[in-house]
């Protein structure tokens, strides 16, 4: 099993909802990540957390809260988004933050709209 | 930082060879490594050259030269499923971070 699975795929909120997306890996990856992507652009880091420790916050808005609750489950929690942060947000994982040969597993990501 | 630039886009017809260039400024790095993305889909890893030289796979293969700063990724007897954006991706040294490039269009005609 080589999957990192994302849910919900598609997801429109207002600018005052709160709702969370979620990733699940049973890998037993111990690295897992949170990327975010806009059209036609490279996926961007957003965080890191390393054997269920947060390691890497690349200077994201407090209105992305990152969890995880174990080691195969990485949720991301939204409130107060802006429609600028509309994007694709894609979960990854690998088997440690070395990921011996650059291989990280990306989920199919979670479409957000924000309205 | 790092910084890793690739052409925005490349097209060609089924059956040819292409090349996709990456090229960086990084203060020293694990290896480069390249990823495919389909419209919609996930990421998904190709090939990675920890050392410089050619690496193989199929009819993909990848290349490094660490010291012009560059690689690229070939692509063999292209299909049409080869359609898709393509990142070269390194790890610096002194993170945990991977760092994508600016990432690589293909159209591939019949």
């Amino acid at each position: 099993d080589t999957e990192v699975t994302q849910t919900p795929k598609h997801l429109v909120m207002g600018m005052t909802n709160k709702k969370s997306l979620k990733c699940e890996q049973h890998m037993g990856h111990r690295a897992m990540y949170w990327y975010k992507q806009k059209a036609k652009k490279p996926p961007e880091l957003m965080f890191v957390y390393s054997y269920e420790k947060l390691s890497i916050n690349e200077s994201v808005p407090s209105r992305f809260s990152p969890e995880c609750p174990n080691s195969s489950l990485l949720n991301l929690h939204l409130h107060a988004l802006q429609p600028e942060d509309s994007a694709l947000y894609l979960c990854a994982s690998s088997q440690d933050t070395s990921f011996s040969g650059n291989t990280i597993y990306f989920g199919e990501g979670s479409w957000l709209t924000v309205v | 930082g790092q910084s890793l630039e690739q052409p925005s886009e490349v097209t060609a017809v089924e059956g040819a060879i292409v090349q996709i260039n990456c090229t960086y400024q990084t203060s020293g790095f694990y290896g480069l490594s390249w990823y495919q993305q389909h419209d919609g889909g996930a990421p998904t890893f190709l090939s990675y050259n920890a050392l410089d030289g050619l690496e193989e796979t199929g009819r993909f293969s990848s290349f490094l030269s660490r010291s012009d700063s560059y690689g690229y990724l070939l692509l063999q007897e292209l299909q049409m499923k080869d359609s898709a954006s393509y990142f070269c991706a390194v790890r610096s040294l002194d993170s945990d971070k991977l760092i994508f490039g600016t990432g690589t269009r293909l159209q591939v005609f019949p």
